[in-house]
Parts: structure tokens; C-alpha cells; sequence
């Protein structure tokens, strides 16, 4: 059984500061990793992706992945308030010759206090 | 900058009807998905769709579901008999590469 872990917060984070969320994840064959930002009654919108161990940088965002311990995780620096969210971890196992569904977390609810 | 449309944006219906939720996937992607959403609950996978048929579904998808891609453009999800546990909101998602998936506004499902 596939399982995506994340802490549900909320986490509270000063404006300027940097906002951590955390995922861990079961399946050691997962392969691709994804950070989603949902707003409350909308649709996740993508952040980040993360194919390979270490760092990746996209503006305020980096995310962090380390496969030996199935941990990925998203730093959002100089948070602002219109980053307060529900972040969602998704990880996905490419089997080949198709298309496979994504297996997302519960979700950090992140609020960035002004 | 394209992106994947979902009607109706509401859908209300009675318990054991019929419903159909329409999904237009971003124009050149190639895997389609579904995805529900139970209020408060995570995101879960119902079903990928590449190359005309079913690729992956989910314990979810049981017989009451079905999908279909009627035309060129449309990509739909079926429920033959609602019951009270499918209000949700649906998710339609669509992909070029097979990773980066995009995901639609969604349908809010309440069926009474």
C-alpha cells in the first residue's frame, strides 16, 4: 500500500520567515514527487516537481529530496500571506507504457501570519 | 497559458441516478486522469487513461464508474448509480509527459 505522510499543522510562520513542510513517503519505488498548493475549495495547483535526490530551486521555493530515507520537503522563503494554503506532497510510480495515478498526502495547512 | 476546464462547475442529484462529469484536458497532453476529493479528506486517484483505454484505476472505480473519451476533446467520467458517499469534489487531470500532471477547477458532486 502506497502512503504519503505529512504533519496536517497548521503550521504558523511569521511573514518573511521560511515556511517548511515535510513528506515522507512508503513506497521505495516512487519516483517522481510533487508539491501542490489547494486553496480552500479549489484545485491543486503545481508547485514543484522533484525527480532526483538533493535540491531544487524555483524562485521562493526549493524542494528537497532524499530517496535513502523517503523524505522530500518544500521551503518557501519570504513567506507571504497570500502563501497561506494546504500543501499537498504527491508521489508517483512510473510502471511504463502508461499513465499512473498520482498518491497525494493529507496535506499541511500552512498560514503565514502578517 | 492552456489549461484543463471541468462542467459542470455543481452538479446536485438524487441517490441512483445517472451522472456524467466532463472534463477538456489540456490540448496536447496525451494522459488523462480523475481524481475525487471528500470534504476534509486527501486527494484520491480514481483512474488514468492513455491511448484509448484504461491504464491504472484505483479499489475505488468499481463497476458503478466509467470513462470515456467520446471526441477529440472530451474526456468524461460516469457514475451509473450515485449513492451518498460519492459527494466529493472530482478532479479531471490531464498530462504531456506522463509526470507533470495539471488538474482542472473540479466538479462539486452532492448527491442527496
Amino acid at each position: 500500500q502506497k502512503e504519503v505522510e505529512q504533519n496536517s499543522g497548521p503550521l504558523s510562520v511569521p511573514e518573511g520567515a521560511i515556511a517548511s513542510l515535510n513528506c515522507t513517503y512508503s513506497d521505495r519505488v516512487s519516483q517522481s514527487f510533487f508539491w501542490y498548493r489547494q486553496y480552500s475549495g479549489k484545485s491543486p495547483e503545481l508547485i514543484m516537481s522533484i525527480y532526483s535526490n538533493g535540491d531544487k530551486e524555483d524562485g521562493r521555493f526549493t524542494a528537497q529530496l532524499n530517496k535513502a530515507s523517503q523524505y522530500v520537503s518544500l521551503l518557501i522563503r519570504d513567506s507571504q500571506p497570500s502563501d497561506s494554503a494546504t500543501y499537498l506532497c504527491a508521489v508517483n510510480i512510473w510502471r511504463g507504457g502508461g499513465a499512473d495515478g498520482l498518491t497525494f498526502g493529507k496535506g499541511t495547512h500552512l498560514i503565514i501570519q502578517p | 497559458e492552456p489549461e484543463v476546464t471541468q462542467t459542470p462547475s455543481h452538479q446536485v442529484t438524487q441517490m441512483g441516478q445517472e451522472v456524467i462529469l466532463r472534463c477538456v484536458p489540456i490540448s496536447n497532453h496525451l494522459y488523462f486522469y480523475w481524481y475525487r476529493q471528500i470534504l476534509g479528506q486527501k486527494v484520491e486517484f480514481l483512474v488514468s487513461f492513455y491511448n484509448n483505454e484504461i491504464s491504472e484505476k484505483s479499489e475505488i472505480f468499481d463497476d458503478q464508474f466509467s470513462v470515456e473519451r467520446p471526441d477529440g476533446s472530451n474526456f468524461t467520467l460516469k457514475i451509473r448509480s450515485t449513492k451518498l458517499e460519492d459527494s466529493a469534489m472530482y478532479f479531471c487531470a490531464s498530462s504531456r509527459d506522463q509526470e507533470t500532471q495539471y488538474f482542472g477547477p473540479g466538479t462539486r458532486l452532492l448527491v442527496l
